[in-house]
């Protein structure tokens, strides 16, 4: 069975910063392009970024481009995202999800909420 | 690239079926087959319930399905049943690694 657990999220002030993780199970990892998807309260979805799986690649969306770090250790099955500089406009649930390359997310975690706010 | 436009909501009784549009331009919906449709119940996760605009994931009733005329896609879900009422999103690849979602269409069973 795939698994996705992300953690990490929490209350934090403008301008500070906060690393989520996201441990995978139940598939190759190694093989999978990764992402983060952030969901607003009330709102919808938006893509933050992503990972090939050697890393060699990584995008990210316009709004956190030069804030978000996106990394994997594929030895732990892992992804995180590191983000620095955080605005009031990055509350939101995070997302992991298995990527097929193409931004179709086939599988997603529970989500962990950050919230910006002072 | 702007959002994808979905209607807000829809609707329609048990046994029903009702479809759901998701237009863009010939830069995403229209350029290319990668048009999806993600299921989202209040607070839970979203779920992939249609990829690659007509296909379905294994374990998504066939009541679900998918289909693409230019630059609009579609949903469509047949038999409504109850636990079928909650967001639905679409999204589409939109050329250099870049993707664009739809707002969500509230889908309430009557």
């Amino acid at each position: 069975e795939v698994q996705l657990v992300e953690s990490g999220g929490g209350l934090v002030q403008p301008g500070g910063s906060l690393r989520l993780s996201c441990v995978a199970s139940g598939f190759k990892f190694t093989n999978n392009w990764m992402s983060w998807v952030r969901q607003a309260p009330g709102k919808g979805l938006k893509w933050v970024a992503n990972i090939k799986p050697d890393e060699t690649q990584k995008f990210f969306a316009d709004s956190v481009r030069g804030r978000f770090t996106i990394s994997r250790d594929n030895a732990k099955n892992s992804l995180y995202l590191q983000m620095n500089n955080l605005r009031a406009e990055d509350t939101a649930v995070y997302y992991c999800a298995r990527d097929n390359g193409w931004h179709t997310y086939d599988f997603w975690g529970q989500g962990t909420l950050v919230t910006v706010s002072s | 690239q702007s959002a994808l436009t979905q209607p807000p909501s829809a609707s329609g009784s048990p046994g029903q079926s009702v479809a759901i549009s998701c237009t863009g331009t010939n830069s995403d919906v229209g350029g290319y087959n990668y048009v999806s449709w993600y299921q989202q119940h209040p607070g839970k996760a979203p779920k992939l319930m249609i990829y690659e605009v007509n296909k379905r994931p294994s374990g998504v009733p066939d009541r679900f399905s998918g289909s693409k005329s230019g630059n609009t896609a579609s949903l469509t879900v047949s038999g409504l049943q109850a636990e079928d009422e909650a967001d639905y999103y679409c999204n589409s690849y939109a050329g250099s690694n870049n993707v664009v979602f739809g707002g969500g269409t509230k889908l309430t069973v009557l």
